[in-house]
C-alpha cells in the first residue's frame, strides 16, 4: 500500500525567507514522487516531479525537492517566498497513474 | 483553448436534478480522470479512462456515471445528489499510463447541491 503524509496543514512565512514544505510517504515499490500546487479557484499545476533520475529535482518558481530514501520524505523548499507564492501545495506519490495518493495539502501563506 | 478546460465553473442543483460536467483537453493524452476535491479532505479519485476504456472505482456511487465519448472529452453525469457531493470536481488528463507521467489538472467545477 502507498500513502503521503503532509506533516503541517498551515505554514506561515515572511516575503523573503525560505520555505519548507514537509512530505512523508509510504510505499512497496519504487515510488514516482510529485509536488503541485493549487491557487485559489484553479486547478493543480505541476511543480515537480521524482522519477528516480536525480534526488534533487528543480521544479518551476525556484521550488525544488530532495528525495531521502532513509527518511521516506520528499520535503519541497525555496530560497525565499514571494508573495504569488501563497497557496495549496499537495505532495503525491504514485505507483501507477491509476493509483495516485495525494497528501492532504499544505496551505503556505506568506506575510509582507 | 488550451490545457483542460472544464464547464460549467459553479453548477447548483436540488437532489432531484440530473446535470452533467463537462471536460475537454487540448493535449492529445491519451487518459482522462475525474476526481473529487471536498474541503479537509484529500483528492479522490473517482474515474480513469485510459485509451477510452473505463477503469472501475468501486467506491463511488453509482449516482455518478462518467462517460468518455472520445479521448478529449469526458463527461460526469450527476443525477439524485446529496448534499454531501457538495465539492470541487477536477478534471484531468495525462500521456500514457506510466507512473511518471504528471496529470494537467483543470480548474474545476464548484458543484454545490441543495
Amino acid at each position: 500500500a502507498q500513502s503521503v503524509t503532509q506533516l503541517d496543514s498551515h505554514v506561515s512565512v515572511s516575503e523573503g525567507t525560505p520555505v519548507l514544505l514537509r512530505c512523508n510517504y509510504s510505499s512497496s515499490y519504487s515510488p514516482s514522487l510529485f509536488w503541485y500546487v493549487q491557487h485559489p479557484n484553479k486547478g493543480l499545476q505541476l511543480l515537480l516531479k521524482y522519477t528516480s533520475a536525480a534526488t534533487l529535482v528543480k521544479g518551476i518558481n525556484g521550488f525544488e525537492a530532495e528525495f531521502k530514501k532513509s527518511e521516506t520524505s520528499f520535503h519541497l523548499t525555496k530560497p525565499s517566498a514571494h508573495m504569488s507564492d501563497a497557496a495549496e501545495y499537495f505532495c503525491v506519490v504514485s505507483v501507477t497513474h491509476n493509483d495516485m495518493r495525494f497528501g492532504a495539502g499544505t496551505r503556505l501563506t506568506v506575510k509582507p | 483553448e488550451t490545457g483542460v478546460t472544464q464547464t460549467p465553473r459553479h453548477l447548483v442543483m436540488g437532489m432531484t436534478n440530473k446535470k452533467s460536467l463537462k471536460c475537454e483537453q487540448h493535449l492529445g493524452h491519451n487518459a482522462m480522470y475525474w476526481y473529487k476535491q471536498s474541503a479537509k479532505k484529500p483528492l479522490e479519485l473517482m474515474f480513469v479512462y485510459s485509451l477510452e476504456e473505463r477503469v472501475e472505482n468501486n467506491s463511488v456511487p453509482s449516482r455518478f456515471s462518467p462517460e468518455c465519448p472520445n479521448s478529449s472529452h469526458l463527461f460526469l453525469h450527476l443525477h439524485t445528489l446529496q448534499p454531501e457531493d457538495s465539492a470541487l470536481y477536477l478534471c484531468a488528463s495525462s500521456q500514457g499510463g506510466g507512473r511518471y507521467n504528471e496529470q494537467f489538472f483543470g480548474p474545476g467545477t464548484r458543484l454545490t447541491v441543495l
